[in-house]
């Protein structure tokens, strides 16, 4: 049980343009999810935290009309990287918690490999 | 900002033998949490232990923590190939969200 998924795996997009990034807790419903990058061979760093309903809660320097994270309903988050550069070149990786399991546990997605060129 | 620090930042060594890698924190924690990740892979949660707790197990996983030194330590014993990948442990205070060590990458050598 607790399963997450990501869409898609991979996206490889130009510069100046959007991509929509699903993250989706298949067998629970998250009251809590998470969104992380992490560049290569580095650690995962915390972008956003998001409760269903209501509009997320962006760390330090995080830019929130560059990042829009949209957490619709129990079991859906997305993350738009809205007018992307090279720079957002990154692995994005989302986590739910909520009702499965422990509720201390967060449950990754396989993550988002995105390549702006 | 990142809280652990791991140690060390890589490390290699013989199949069967035993990798022990540690963890320091900075602040109080609820709870502090070990994942695996392959390279280019999600994370794979291995063992959470609480702060009232001292040591836990499963498996060949030995996780220790010391609160008044704010450190934890993973212990793989007698490990195998398929254990390479990198370690991140990551702690849980009281705003709930997990902040991650820099990770240690481990290698197996067959």
């Amino acid at each position: 049980g607790a399963v997450v998924s990501q869409h898609p795996s991979w996206v490889i997009c130009k510069s100046g343009t959007s991509v929509k990034i699903e993250c989706r807790s298949l067998d629970f419903q998250a009251t809590t999810m998470f969104w992380y990058r992490q560049f290569p061979k580095q650690s995962l760093m915390l972008m956003a935290t998001s409760n269903e309903g209501s509009k997320a809660t962006y760390e330090q320097g995080v830019e929130k009309d560059k990042f829009l994270i949209n957490h619709a309903s129990l079991t859906l988050s997305t993350l738009t990287v809205t007018s992307a550069h090279p720079e957002d070149s990154s692995f994005y990786i989302c986590s739910a918690r909520g009702y499965s399991g422990s509720p201390d546990t967060q449950y990754f997605g396989p993550g988002t490999r995105l390549t702006v060129l | 900002s990142q809280q652990g620090e791991e140690d060390p930042q890589a490390l290699s060594i013989q199949e069967g033998e035993n990798a022990t890698m540690n963890c320091s924190y900075k602040t109080s924690i609820n709870n502090l949490q070990w994942y695996r990740q392959n390279s280019g892979r999600g994370l794979v949660h291995l063992i959470l232990i609480r702060s009232n707790e001292r040591e836990k197990h499963s498996g060949r996983l030995r996780v220790t923590l010391d609160t008044s030194k704010k450190s934890s330590s993973l212990l793989i014993t007698a490990s195998r190939a398929a254990d390479t990948a990198s370690y991140f442990c990551a702690t849980d205070a009281l705003a709930q969200k997990l902040v991650f060590g820099q990770g240690t990458r481990l290698t197996i050598n067959p």
